[in-house]
């Protein structure tokens, strides 16, 4: 079956330090990939995608490459703020099977100024 | 503006107390699905639906139901609440099979 393994968190930054968060994944077929972003009180929202090897989805500073011969996708930023704390989550799913998406557990990222 | 709208946004309730959360998308999108969250557990699926009159069970269905008899409409119904159904639900919708998803703002439930 598809899975999806994050780095467990918190992860804690000082505000400006270099973020990555770390995405692996296991999946039948050829997966598209997903992160997704919570802030405290909300729903999650779409960050960035990518659909086949090599793409590199990019949002508000947040950049993830598709990398097919390492089957990861990690998120990565060159420069948090504080109003980057929240809780990310990679997710894939596999376009013509079925249609329900596999998320990891979530990473929480808390930065400090 | 393009949203998927859940309601209540709190609700507290009594065991065996039927309660219907509603949800409601205003993009055409095909596939809408149900997601609880709990500590520790990360996001799982309850149902999804991947059209109108085509529902289907995800990871936890028991102690649930869903209907979609319109396009933009997907409630969940808990029968006969427990309180191990005390969660933080989330309805989500997208337009194309395999694409991103479109999360409504969440319903915190407590069933006491």
């Amino acid at each position: 079956g598809n899975s999806v393994t994050q780095m467990e968190g918190p992860v804690t930054l000082s505000e400006e330090a270099f973020l990555t968060i770390n995405c692996t994944y296991t999946a039948t077929g050829y997966p598209s990939l997903f992160w997704y972003v919570q802030y405290p009180g909300e729903g999650l929202q779409l960050l960035l995608k990518a659909t086949k090897a090599d793409d590199k989805g990019s949002n508000k500073g947040f950049e993830a490459t598709y990398r097919k011969e390492t089957t990861s996708f990690h998120l990565e930023k060159g420069s948090v703020q504080v109003s980057d704390s929240a809780v990310y989550f990679c997710a894939l799913s596999v376009p013509g099977g079925s249609y329900i998406p596999t998320f990891g557990r979530g990473t929480s990222l808390i930065v400090h100024p | 503006e393009a949203q998927v709208t859940q309601n209540p946004r709190y609700l507290i309730t009594v065991t065996g107390k039927k309660l219907t959360v509603t949800c409601s998308q205003n993009m055409n999108h095909e596939y809408m699905s149900w997601y609880r969250q709990d500590p520790g557990l990360g996001l799982r699926q309850i149902y999804y639906s991947m059209n109108v009159e085509v529902t289907d069970k995800g990871d936890v269905p028991e102690g649930y139901k869903v209907s979609r008899k319109e396009k933009r409409n997907f409630p969940l119904i808990l029968e006969s609440p427990s309180p191990n159904q005390t969660s933080l639900y989330f309805c989500a919708s997208s337009p194309i099979r395999g694409d991103g998803y479109t999360f409504g703002s969440g319903t915190r439930l407590t069933v006491v």
